[in-house]
């Protein structure tokens, strides 16, 4: 079965400073994973995402996240924090593997930016 | 190139009602998805269909149907709408399904509401 575990519910960060989002993941085949980020009242716009290639992947606004198998995880950062990074952050991985090609969620990161 | 559009952005129903959801794909895009995602439980997946036909749904009982057109539109149905329904509920498409996992873009939601 597919899951993925968002480590915090939020996270605060003062704006210039590095953002660490933490993800792990658990799945029965080779996964597929993304960020998808969403701001207030808004649909989910996708930052990256892994699909077996390589292992660091870099996605848009300046964020990457690294794909660790012996770990599990997939966390998600961005060296200096900017104030329209504040949102809502959700780490997912996808069972395509079993032909179902559906996404599981997160249960989502709440990134807070301090001036 | 147009995202994924959703309409309407907003709708209010009452208990017991039908909501008629819609949702226009990326040109090109021949799988559309539906999630939930309601206060405290998460995005949550509903129903993935391609090529008009119903791939997969998710943990939902039947009062939650929909369609898939020619022009690959679809159509999300509720019926007997409940007030737990009330939820942002979001589309999705992607590429014609193969086995490796296609992207999956959103679009920003229609807000249900049900009184």
């Amino acid at each position: 079965a597919q899951s993925v575990t968002q480590l915090d519910s939020h996270v605060s960060v003062s704006e210039g400073t590095p953002v660490l989002l933490r993800c792990n993941y658990s799945s029965s085949y080779s996964p597929s994973l993304f960020w998808y980020v969403q701001h207030p009242n808004k649909g989910l716009q996708l930052l990256l995402k892994y699909t077996s290639a390589a292992t660091l992947v870099k996605g848009i606004n300046g964020f990457e996240a690294e794909f660790k198998k012996s770990e599990t995880s997939f966390h998600l950062t961005k060296p200096s924090a900017h104030m329209s990074d504040a949102a809502e952050y959700f780490c997912v991985v996808s069972d395509g593997g079993t032909g179902a090609n559906n996404l599981f969620f997160g249960t989502g990161t709440r990134l807070t930016v301090i001036p | 190139e147009a995202g994924v559009t959703q309409s309407p952005t907003h709708l209010i129903k009452t208990r017991g009602q039908q909501a008629t959801l819609r949702c226009s794909p990326i040109s090109g895009h021949t799988s559309v998805y539906w999630y939930q995602q309601a206060l405290g439980l998460g995005l949550q997946f509903l129903l993935w269909y391609d090529e008009g036909e119903e791939r997969n749904r998710g943990n939902f009982p039947p009062r939650f149907s929909g369609r898939q057109f020619p022009n690959y539109s679809s159509e999300l149905n509720v019926n007997a709408l409940e007030l737990e329904d009330s939820a942002l509920y979001l589309c999705a498409s992607s590429l014609a399904f193969r086995e490796h996992v296609d992207t999956q873009y959103f679009g920003p939601g229609t807000r249900l509401t049900v009184l």
